[in-house]
């Protein structure tokens, strides 16, 4: 059983650079979840997708943040004239819908990016 | 509004001590869910325990407990004998609607 899959890992950049991340989730899960983690911190809701369907935004989403989610499979979250507050782990999580709970969030091994 | 408090930021202990680390939990809603993630150094969210509001049963998992008080809105949880491998940074969460709201986290040190 495939797991949640991110890439890449690691990424350092520098300021004002434009970065693109990637999450491809369990198979069979139509949801899809984005969250951020600073040092010290616990993760934090960035946005969500059902299916190709981005539902919900969160107000950490500044305008230099876009995510989607084209054919319902794999996510994109892209950062664009990245600042060196970006500096965090982006994790990205699914769960299946339907009469599945989806409270069962399967996280990823997240991205750790770097802006210098 | 959700929030959630872990108000221990460390515990270090010995080899095969006892571990519990406090929550507290805030929310308007009714029906909800709880739940404690361990984050190892490797960075990957490792699910461990959940509980229903509906469900005050406390149990044990092997060597994790935990504690529900809905009166105290308090979801503790519990590591008994505990070990090495049990090094790591411990989540508490909520679950409402779609996603999760985290707890800022307690680091676990046991020592051998």
């Amino acid at each position: 059983d495939t797991g949640v899959s991110q890439d890449p890992r690691h990424k350092i950049t520098k300021r004002g650079q434009n970065v693109t991340f990637r999450c491809d989730p369990i198979s069979e899960h139509n949801r899809l979840y984005w969250y951020r983690q600073t040092l010290g911190q616990g993760p934090e809701f960035l946005t969500y997708f059902q299916n190709e369907a981005q539902l919900e935004k969160s107000r950490l989403l500044s305008d230099r943040f876009s995510a989607e989610r084209p054919k319902g499979s794999f996510s994109t979250l892209e950062i664009q004239r990245t600042e060196q507050g970006d500096s965090a782990m982006y994790l990205c999580a699914s769960s299946s819908g339907g009469d599945r709970a989806p409270y069962e969030q399967y996280f990823g091994p997240g991205t750790r990016l770097t802006v210098t | 509004a959700q929030k959630v408090t872990q108000a221990q930021t460390e515990i270090s202990v010995v080899e095969k001590e006892d571990v519990t680390l406090d929550c507290v939990y805030e929310t308007r809603d009714t029906t909800y869910y709880l739940f404690w993630y361990k984050q190892p150094p490797s960075g990957e969210l490792v699910f461990l325990i959940r509980r229903n509001s509906f469900d005050e049963q406390n149990e044990i998992s092997g060597r994790y407990s935990w504690n529900f008080q809905k009166s105290t809105s308090s979801f503790n949880f519990t590591i008994t004998a505990s070990q090495v491998v049990d090094s790591a940074v411990y989540f508490c969460a909520l679950f409402n609607d779609y996603k999760l709201s985290f707890g800022a986290g307690t680091t676990v040190t046991v020592r051998a």
